[in-house]
């Protein structure tokens, strides 16, 4: 099946500093998705972005299908930024429907 | 619109029990999927439903099973519980039958197996 990789594993930065976390993938996607796991367990979705950059407020993202890699930038970040940070993709070869495989995270502190 | 919700939240059980736990997707999506987190495992689906059918399997015993309604609303059962089925179970919900939709996750249900 198809592996997604994310770097880095782990990020400590100063509030107020820029990031960048990384995530790659082996095969074509047509669904990408990065999401931030709060401390409760919830998976808030970012960004649905299987190609193009978006943005929103100091989130951004960019996935170059072609070269099958995803980056998330976080801008002056904050104390609320802290937590794990997934990539998951869908593809068609994983038997269709809407069959998510997540990356295995970013877990990211942001200290003041 | 009503997010994702889960029910319950919190549970623990003992080895050889079984357990139902349930999800209610956000109004007028069709397709429930459901993902099981452990810090060994990280995030693996389980399998996916839509209109009553399941339509995605995960490499899962056949100890976990579920179940869609015609409302939507999905349940999953695990039997037989064993110590390394205590984790977060994460369902998502999503319009459709393409996996280009976006798909919107609950709270989850944190399991804990004594």
């Amino acid at each position: 099946g198809i592996q997604v990789e994310q770097s880095p594993p782990d990020l400590i930065l100063q509030e107020g500093a820029n990031s960048t976390l990384r995530c790659n993938f082996s095969d074509s996607v047509n669904n990408l998705q990065w999401f931030h796991q709060n401390p409760w367990g919830q998976l808030i979705n970012l960004f649905y972005i299987p190609s193009g950059t978006k943005q929103n407020g100091r989130l951004s993202a960019t996935t170059v299908a072609t070269e099958r890699y995803s980056l998330l930038y976080i801008s002056s970040s904050q104390t609320t930024d802290s937590g794990v940070y997934f990539c998951a993709v869908c593809n068609r070869r994983t038997g269709g429907g809407n069959k998510l495989t997540f990356g295995t995270g970013t877990q990211l502190k942001v200290e003041l | 619109k009503a997010g994702v919700t889960q029910t319950p939240r919190y549970l623990i059980k003992t080895r050889g029990q079984q357990v139902t736990l349930s999800c209610s997707p956000i109004s007028g999506h069709r397709s429930v999927s459901w993902y099981q987190q452990t810090p060994g495992q990280g995030l693996q689906f389980l399998f996916e439903y839509f209109s009553e059918t399941q339509r995605n399997k995960g490499n899962f015993p056949g100890r976990f099973s579920g179940r869609q309604f015609s409302n939507s609303r999905s349940e999953m059962n695990v039997s037989t519980l064993e110590l390394g089925d205590s984790a977060l179970y994460l369902c998502a919900s999503s319009p459709g039958q393409v996996s280009t939709d976006t798909q919107y996750f609950g709270p989850g249900t944190r399991l804990t197996v004594l």
